[in-house]
């Protein structure tokens, strides 16, 4: 079926260095989401983008919409140990009534 | 914090026990959902409630009943469960089921099925 993939799975870096997770579609999507989840906590919503193109930043972090709307990134810039947590990306595959579908995750782990 | 509330945070329950998992939100959200979520896993949708009447039921197994009796409340009524159905299960909110509208999660009720 239809399917959203995330790279890496996993990632550990030192703090201070930066990260990127990468989220791909096989279809166009109508907009993409971005959601957080710490260790042992539930997904927070962080963004949305749905414009082609679309870079958008808050803070250390800078989420970015590819231009045909298949793929989107997220950059942590200088790691901290509260980035901790796993990253989900999520995405309507068709627009209407249609769900999200998330991608697998990328588990990100920073040491001090 | 967040502003959708579950109940229970933990439960066990054996494979003969009948329960259910409460979720309310006083966002004025018009979409409700129930999510699963196993161990280093995405979320995985179950159920979407539209307006309060279901709209999507994503072939889960009938031992799991959901139930809107309000535009504020969500339940998960449970029955004769199988250990593999231990799990996270999330409920969320969103504005409108429409136009990807962010999801608003709540804690979820971590369940293990003995």
């Amino acid at each position: 079926g239809q399917q959203v993939m995330q790279i890496p799975q996993y990632q550990h870096v030192q703090e201070g260095e930066d990260f990127t997770t990468y989220c791909n579609s096989s279809t166009t999507l109508s907009n993409i989401q971005w959601y957080k989840q710490r260790p042992g906590g539930h997904p927070v919503f962080l963004i949305q983008l749905v414009k082609s193109g679309e870079v958008k930043k808050q803070k250390r972090l800078t989420f970015q919409f590819g231009e045909a709307k298949k793929n989107s990134s997220l950059h942590i810039t200088a790691t901290q140990t509260t980035d901790v947590g796993t990253y989900f990306c999520a995405g309507i595959l068709n627009s209407g009534y249609s769900t999200l579908t998330f991608g697998k995750g990328t588990m990100l782990l920073v040491s001090p | 914090d967040t502003e959708v509330t579950q109940t229970p945070k933990h439960l066990v329950m054996g494979m003969t026990n009948k329960k259910s998992l409460k979720c309310e939100q006083h966002m004025g959200h018009r979409a409700m959902y129930w999510y699963k979520q196993k161990a280093k896993k995405p979320p995985e949708l179950m159920f979407v409630y539209s307006y309060e009447k279901l709209s999507i039921n994503e072939s889960v197994p009938s031992r799991f009943s959901p139930e809107c009796p309000n535009s504020s409340l969500l339940n998960l009524h449970l029955h004769a469960l199988q250990p593999e159905d231990s799990a996270l299960y999330l409920c969320a909110s969103s504005q409108a089921p429409t136009g990807g509208r962010p999801l608003h999660f709540g804690n979820g009720t971590r369940l293990t099925v003995t």
